[in-house]
């Protein structure tokens, strides 16, 4: 089955460690997204990728840097930077970058810092 | 820019009675819009979207929004409530920017009373 995978479901960080959230696709899609959801705020676009080596930040991007080495995957380091990682992080994919692509999105990561 | 606002963080309804969701949107030329469902830890689910054909559009689960462009309105609907429908709702639109950034509502919170 086509889908997106990311892993690992729950996250525990300690304060000032940098953490990677994986995330692979096996739709062939070429864009990918990152987003933070927050109780209350809905999602808030953090990076997105249109093609392989290439990237952009999205509308909160302070503290978390991303990858696009392959196609299907495009990891999110969240950075001791981020103030507050606290939060559920969700992965997406759509067939390219366009207003009427559907995103697909994976089932979440939930980054609890401690 | 873009925005969303769904009216209503909380919605309940009794199990078979009509569900309504409100979404309202600015936008300065004709959007996409879409409607996603996200049930708890998991990662969200497209319902609809609307793209410029009918204004009347139908999705899964039974649900369906009506877009409006005099009332800038993308509201969404189902006639009889199931147990099952009880989730969060998000609302969004495209962004008018090169990329295809969707632009999230707060969500609505939906619960179905027996």
């Amino acid at each position: 089955d086509g889908g997106i995978t990311q892993s690992p479901k729950y996250l525990f960080r300690k304060e000032g460690q940098n953490v990677t959230l994986s995330c692979e696709q096996n739709l062939n899609h070429d864009a990918m997204y990152w987003y933070r959801q927050d109780p209350g705020q809905g999602l808030r676009l953090i990076y997105y990728s249109q093609i392989v080596n290439d990237f952009q930040k999205g509308d909160i991007a302070e503290g978390y840097s991303v990858s696009r080495e392959k196609k299907e995957s495009f990891p999110l380091t969240v950075t001791s930077a981020q103030k507050n990682p606290t939060a559920f992080y969700l992965c997406a994919s759509s067939i390219n970058l366009g207003q009427a692509y559907e995103q697909f999105f994976g089932p979440g990561t939930r980054l609890t810092v401690l | 820019a873009q925005s969303v606002t769904q009216l209503g963080s909380h919605v309940s309804v009794s199990e078979g009675a009509l569900v309504l969701l409100r979404c309202n949107y600015s936008s300065s030329v004709p959007p996409y819009l879409f409607w996603y469902v996200q049930y708890p830890n998991q990662g969200l689910q497209l319902l609809l979207k609307y793209t410029s054909a009918a204004t009347l559009v139908k999705g899964i689960n039974g649900f369906e929004a009506e877009f409006k462009k005099s009332e800038t309105s993308f509201h969404l609907t189902k006639p009889s409530a199931h147990m099952s429908d009880a989730a969060e709702y998000f609302c969004a639109v495209s962004d008018q920017g090169g990329a295809q950034k969707l632009v999230f509502g707060q969500g609505t919170r939906l619960t179905i009373n027996p």
